[in-house]
């Protein structure tokens, strides 16, 4: 059973930097696709990118500019930074893995979530 | 710009009835690249249906999933206590993912 287990800092001030890291246990990093979504308060799932474990990613276009998402597979974790954050940035983070034998990547498992929290 | 449109906005129904929910996407996809997540408060979403049709693992058979090209749809024969929440569709394609809005089904 693979479980996604998330972590980093909940609270930050406006232009920090998001830092958030995600450990995969019960499975390998070596197949499929690890990725990052968000969830605004009272909103929907935004999709922020995602990686493989040779490193290769795909990020949102409206983020590209601020995200990198990086792996260390010696580790087994997936790692999110998003730089230059605003309060647009509030979101609850999570990691989840896409099904890469699967032509719709659905994400089958998920961390449990992180709010991370903005303000000035 | 792909953009999922996801209707009703939310949903009134009472356990036992019949459950409907669309996913109409702005461009023809294939049901390859469409999938729906249930979505209850203070949780994870969770895989509900991929390539449109499918199951995923540990899903009721009260679930179903349908459509092609632009319009899709999630039904939920008999609605559960447990099946109040919130639904979401997503189409994965050269962009990554794409999600609708969501539906919230509610208790009437």
């Amino acid at each position: 059973q693979v479980q996604l287990q998330q972590w980093g800092a909940g609270l930050l001030k406006t232009s920090e930097t998001l830092s958030l890291t995600c450990a995969v246990y019960g499975g390998s990093l070596s197949y499929d696709y690890w990725n990052w979504i968000r969830q605004p308060p009272g909103k929907g799932l935004e999709w922020i990118g995602d990686i493989n474990h040779s490193g290769n990613t795909n990020y949102n276009s409206s983020l590209k500019s601020r995200v990198t998402i990086s792996v260390d597979t010696s580790k087994n974790q997936i790692s999110l930074k998003l730089k230059s954050v605003t309060a647009a940035d509030t979101a609850v983070y999570y990691c989840a893995r896409g099904m890469a034998a699967l032509a719709a990547r659905p994400l089958d498992y998920w961390g449990r979530g992180t709010l991370v929290t903005v303000s000035s | 710009e792909f953009v999922l449109t996801q209707s009703p906005g939310t949903l009134s129904l009472s356990p036992g009835e019949r459950a409907t929910l669309s996913c109409r996407a702005s461009q023809s996809v294939s049901s390859d690249y469409l999938a729906w997540y249930q979505q209850k408060p203070g949780q994870a979403p969770r895989l509900l249906m991929y390539g449109a049709s499918s199951r995923a693992t540990g899903i009721p058979d009260r679930f179903s999933g349908s459509g092609s090209g632009t319009d899709f749809t999630l039904t939920i024969s008999r609605l559960e206590p447990e099946d109040f929440a919130v639904y979401y569709c997503h189409q994965y394609g050269s962009s990554g993912y794409t999600f609708g809005q969501g539906t919230k089904l509610e208790i009437k």
